[in-house]
């Protein structure tokens, strides 16, 4: 089946600190990619998105790039934000039509002044 | 318009009480969805309707009723639920060819006594 391993957190950086938060997914095909943050008390918004491999998305200074001969598809910021603290989800989908979402556990980033 | 509105944002029921949950969406998308979340944990996928059928039911206890009065509305009917019911429900929209990008909704948070 499909299923997606995200690095267990919490993740706790110092503002500015460079942020990698692991991704590798096991699929039967070649899904689309994805990145959702919650904030604290709020639904999940899309951060960034890949289509195909070697694809790089980009959204907010984040960044994650479609690696098909690792099935990865690590986050990554330069410098961390206060703001930023909040929960990542790593997701895939390989359906057309409707989606079907598959998503990881989930990793929570804390970040200090 | 690219929100998904969610209302009540916050709703406390008893076991014995009968409830709504409302979402609207006035992107055009074709394809609604309810998700369960519990504190710390992904989304979980409830139903689907994709051009207001029901696609999907991933075996969710019929004290959980689905509505799909037209394309742009989706409701959530609740009666008799349990407190293990209580949770973040979040509803989502996508549109046909945009690889399953899903648009969340801030969510309900429902409490069961």
């Amino acid at each position: 089946g499909n299923s997606v391993t995200q690095m267990e957190g919490p993740v706790t950086l110092s503002e500015e600190a460079f942020l990698t938060i692991n991704c590798t997914y096991t699929a039967t095909g070649y899904p689309s990619l994805f990145w959702y943050v919650q904030y604290p008390g709020e639904g999940l918004q899309l951060l960034l998105k890949a289509t195909k491999a070697d694809d790089k998305g980009s959204n907010k200074g984040f960044e994650a790039t479609y690696r098909k001969e690792t099935t990865s598809f690590h986050l990554e910021k330069g410098s961390v934000q206060v703001s930023d603290s909040a929960v990542y989800f790593c997701a895939l989908n390989l359906r057309s039509g409707y989606s079907t979402l598959t998503f990881g556990k989930g990793t929570m980033l804390l970040v200090s002044p | 318009d690219t929100e998904v509105t969610q209302t009540p944002k916050h709703l406390v029921m008893g076991m014995t009480n009968k409830k709504s949950l409302k979402c609207e969406q006035h992107m055009g998308h074709r394809a609604m969805y309810w998700y369960k979340q519990k504190a710390k944990k992904p989304p979980e996928l409830m139903f689907v309707y994709s051009y207001e059928k029901l696609s999907i039911n991933e075996s969710v206890p019929s004290r959980f009723s689905p509505e799909c009065p037209n394309s742009s509305l989706l409701n959530l009917h609740l009666h008799a639920l349990q407190p293990e019911d209580s949770a973040l429900y979040l509803c989502a929209s996508s549109q046909e060819g945009q690889h399953g990008e899903l648009f969340f909704g801030e969510g309900s948070r429902l409490t069961v006594l």
